[in-house]
């Protein structure tokens, strides 16, 4: 079965600061990686998706790499905001018997202004 | 709004009682999910739609629970004889065909179910 895990649990950075959450998994027969924003109480909402053939996308200050072969992907938040503040989950898409998400528990995300 | 709507955002109910969640997707997304979530935890599947077809239900999940998605629109999850374990988030999602475009998964705000 699928495992996804995300290191760190929790960090905290101040305003102004580049940082790298990661994401591994650990079987690499995957579709695609997306990465969401969750803020608290709240739905979880896509910020990139990878597809299995690609290495890496870009949205403003985002950016999100993909080695499937190692099974790791990173997102990359350039000059952070107080704004940025949420969880940032990583969630892999496989084939089971039908379709399925797996999701990692999630990078959670404070920055200091 | 074309985003996707759950209904209501809030349920509390004594155990022992039943609940019935509605989900509405995008209306041009054919595939359909539910996952449970709660604090602290990434979302656990619960189980999955593809138009009105159940094609796939958590082997963990309790048969108290059921889902439909009748003419392969809305879904309802409804929840029998609810213990405190169900308390959670209960998120659904909605996406395109895999390997279109833009296959996201779009999720709503969530029903955060409270069991007394």
């Amino acid at each position: 079965k699928q495992e996804v895990t995300q290191i760190p649990a929790a960090l905290s950075v101040p305003e102004g600061e580049n940082l790298v959450l990661n994401c591994s998994f650990t079987d690499s027969a995957i579709y695609n990686l997306q990465w969401f924003r969750q803020d608290p109480g709240k739905g979880l909402t896509s910020l990139l998706l990878i597809q299995s053939s690609q290495r890496e996308q870009t949205s403003g200050r985002l950016n999100a790499s993909l080695d499937k072969s190692s099974g790791r992907s990173t997102l990359y938040i350039a000059a952070s905001q107080p704004g940025d503040s949420a969880t940032y989950l990583c969630a892999v898409e496989v084939w089971d018997t039908g379709n399925q998400f797996y999701f990692g528990t999630g990078t959670s995300l404070t920055v200091i202004p | 709004d074309t985003g996707v709507s759950q209904d209501p955002r809030h349920k509390i109910t004594k155990r022992g009682q039943n609940v019935t969640f509605r989900c509405d997707p995008i209306s041009e997304h054919n595939r359909l999910y539910w996952y449970r979530q709660t604090l602290g935890q990434g979302p656990e599947f619960l189980t999955y739609f593809q138009n009105e077809a159940q094609l796939e239900k958590s082997r963990l999940l309790s048969d108290r629970f059921s889902a439909e998605r009748p003419k392969g629109s809305f879904s309802t999850l409804e929840i029998q004889r609810t213990e405190q374990g169900d308390s959670a988030m209960y998120l659904c999602a909605s996406s395109l065909p895999p390997f279109r475009e833009n296959e996201k998964l779009f999720f709503g705000s969530g029903t955060q179910l409270s069991v007394l």
